[in-house]
């Protein structure tokens, strides 16, 4: 099983970048399909993108311009930045292992990070 | 975009009952469709994939049917320990949609 940790400033100020990595152990991030989810308070989950190391990538439309995503095969990691932040983008932020394919299941999630838009 | 519609927003059922819960997507997405069960305060985990195929480690009271556009979760027996919130996501194509998710209580 691929264990997964999220890490990043808990406190990110309105209008800044919203950075994310996630550190991915027992696999390599050059296989699979990598995933962001987030969950407001309150709310349910939403996906925010996916990511594969051969450049592979989409995001969900409502947060397309704003989103970056990258892997970095050196380091095995993989991460999110999400600019001009509001209050509106504070969530719990998930990562997720996909499958081989882009079509394929979340398996494996990271633990979460809060991360909170406030000035 | 297929749009994803989960029912009901919530339940509360009695130890043993069997419960359903349902998904429909506004258009067709063969059997690209999972569920997962997340419990306060924890990490959402898989249950279901390819809409009826059961995750290796979930017990098997849990159930996925369904292809198309329209799929169900069954409990065949809840119990205490599935208080959670249920959600059903595509993954056909971009974008992924989960469904806006069911809170299952006991009664």
């Amino acid at each position: 099983q691929v264990q997964l940790q999220e890490s990043g400033p808990g406190l990110v100020k309105p209008s800044e970048t919203l950075s994310l990595t996630c550190t991915v152990s027992g696999g390599s991030v050059s296989t699979y399909y990598w995933s962001w989810i987030r969950k407001p308070p309150g709310k349910g989950l939403e996906w925010v993108g996916y990511i594969h190391s051969s450049g592979n990538t989409n995001s969900n439309p409502s947060l397309k311009s704003r989103v970056t995503m990258s892997v970095d095969t050196s380091r095995n990691q993989f991460s999110l930045r999400l600019s001009s932040v509001t209050a509106a983008d504070t969530a719990v932020y998930y990562c997720a292992r996909g499958g081989l394919r882009y079509f394929d299941w979340l398996s494996d999630w990271g633990q979460g990070t809060l991360v909170t838009v406030s000035s | 975009d297929i749009q994803v519609t989960q029912s009901p927003s919530s339940l509360s059922a009695s130890v043993g009952d069997r419960v359903t819960i349902t998904c429909r997507t506004s258009q067709g997405i063969n059997n690209y469709l999972a569920w997962y069960q997340q419990k306060p305060g924890k990490v959402p985990n898989l249950l279901i994939y390819a809409a009826s195929t059961l995750q290796s480690g979930v017990p098997s009271r849990f159930s996925g049917s369904g292809s198309g556009t329209d799929f169900t979760l069954t409990i065949s027996s809840l119990q205490p320990e599935d208080v959670a919130t249920y959600y059903c996501q595509k993954y056909n194509a971009a974008p992924w949609t989960f469904g806006q998710g069911t809170k299952v209580e006991i009664k």
